[in-house]
Parts: C-alpha cells; sequence; structure tokens
C-alpha cells in the first residue's frame, strides 16, 4: 500500500498570512504514461464531508479560491493557501489514487494563530 | 446540485450486521463509479471500497475484505454497503462519494459526497 504521511499534524497561522501543508508518498505517484500525478487535496470543516479542493497534484476544482494551489510531482506534494482565510479553518489531507488501495494522508489540522 | 443521502447507521452488537444505503440524484448515476469511505471518531479517512458504473469491477480495503459487500440497484440511483461479522473497529462515520470519472471506471478520487451515517459497534 502507499503510506501518505501529512506535515504538520497540525498548524496555526495568523490571517491574511501563508499557510503550507506538506505531503509525503511512500512511493511515487506519478505515472510516467501521461505525466500525471495522481494526488487530490481535500478539506473537511467539523461536522462535515470532505470538500475535494485540488485534483491531479495541482488542478484546482472549479469553485475553489484561487488562493489554493497545490504543487509537485513524484512523492512529494505541498497544499498553500496563500493568504489565509477566518473560513480556511478545517482540516486538509491529500489522497493518492495511483493505485488501490486509495489512500490518505493522516490529516494536517489548521487553525489562526 | 449532485446529491448524496446516505442512510441505515445505527448501533449494532460485534458479530452483527447493517446494510447502509446512498441515495443519489441530479447526475446519471450509472455512469459513475461509487465509493465508500469511512471515519473513525476524531480520525482520517479511510477507503472502503469502489464499485464502477455498471457494476462490474469492485474493490475492497482488506479491513473489511470478506465482510462487507459493495452494491449498485442502477435503477434505483442507490448505492448500498452490506456490513457482516461487524467489529468494534468498524465504528465510524460512513460516507458514499462519487467518482470524478465520467466513464463508469474509478479515476479515484471524489468530488461529491454525501453527510454521512454513523455506524456504531459496541456492546
Amino acid at each position: 500500500d502507499i503510506v501518505m504521511t501529512q506535515s504538520p499534524d497540525s498548524l496555526a497561522v495568523s490571517l491574511g498570512e501563508r499557510a503550507t501543508i506538506n505531503c509525503k508518498s511512500s512511493q511515487s505517484v506519478l505515472y510516467s504514461s501521461n505525466n500525471l500525478n495522481y494526488l487530490a487535496w481535500y478539506q473537511q470543516k467539523p461536522g462535515q464531508p470532505p470538500r475535494l479542493l485540488i485534483s491531479w497534484a495541482s488542478t484546482r476544482v472549479s469553485g475553489v479560491p484561487d488562493r489554493f494551489s497545490g504543487s509537485g510531482s513524484g512523492t512529494d506534494f505541498t497544499l498553500t493557501i496563500s493568504s489565509l482565510q477566518a473560513e480556511d479553518v478545517s482540516v486538509y489531507y491529500c489522497q493518492q489514487y495511483y493505485a488501490i488501495p486509495y489512500t490518505f494522508g493522516q490529516g494536517t489540522k489548521l487553525e489562526i494563530k | 446540485e449532485v446529491q448524496l443521502l446516505e442512510s441505515g447507521g445505527g448501533l449494532v452488537q460485534p458479530g452483527g450486521s447493517l446494510r447502509l444505503s446512498c441515495a443519489a440524484s441530479v447526475f446519471t448515476f450509472s455512469t459513475f463509479a461509487m465509493t465508500w469511505v469511512r471515519q473513525a471518531p476524531g480520525k482520517g479517512l479511510e477507503w472502503v471500497s469502489t464499485i464502477t458504473g455498471s457494476g462490474g469491477t469492485i474493490f475492497y480495503a482488506d479491513s473489511v475484505k470478506g465482510r462487507f459487500s459493495i452494491s449498485r440497484d442502477n435503477s434505483k440511483n442507490t448505492l448500498y454497503l452490506q456490513m457482516n461479522n461487524l467489529r468494534v473497529e468498524d465504528t465510524a462515520v460512513y460516507f458514499c462519494a462519487k467518482d470524478w470519472s465520467t466513464d463508469g471506471g474509478s479515476q479515484g478520487y471524489f468530488d461529491y459526497w454525501g453527510q454521512g451515517t454513523l455506524v456504531t459497534v459496541s456492546s
């Protein structure tokens, strides 16, 4: 199984500042035949289901604010929130869909400093 | 807007059974693979099982293989999860989720999720 490890486990950032969450996979999720990274990011607020933010490591889903961006390739990925807003307080998960079983990171809890 | 509504959760004793349902609306259900993902209280997300749009291909996590069975009725736009021989560690909120892919196969990431149904396994 591909193990997804996020860092940090929790993060406190001031409003308007940049937040960065890292995700590392135990093996590459880059598919060489199409040069795509099979990596998604989700946001989950308390009592709600996850919300898809980014697919293919860097493609923002329609309706997601452009302060959210994804980057990385192979085994190392980053979710960046360029200017933290109060409504961004959530737990964020990365997920690989390169291979079954699909696996998620343990989550990163983002709070306001 | 796509809607997914889970039901069937509840309290069950270890070794018992439950069947979860997920009613889908506002999209062509048979075109999309569907997935169950669970979340133990205060914990992260765990993929459980996926079924392709036709129902012809099914995948399970090792933790539920042989105990859980996923199925779908495309005429009723409904996804199911039959859970047998339940264990305490199966306690979780179970979400159904729609796969992004439009060809009926499983791409493996999920663009719409239901609100979830809580399954509690306890004596």
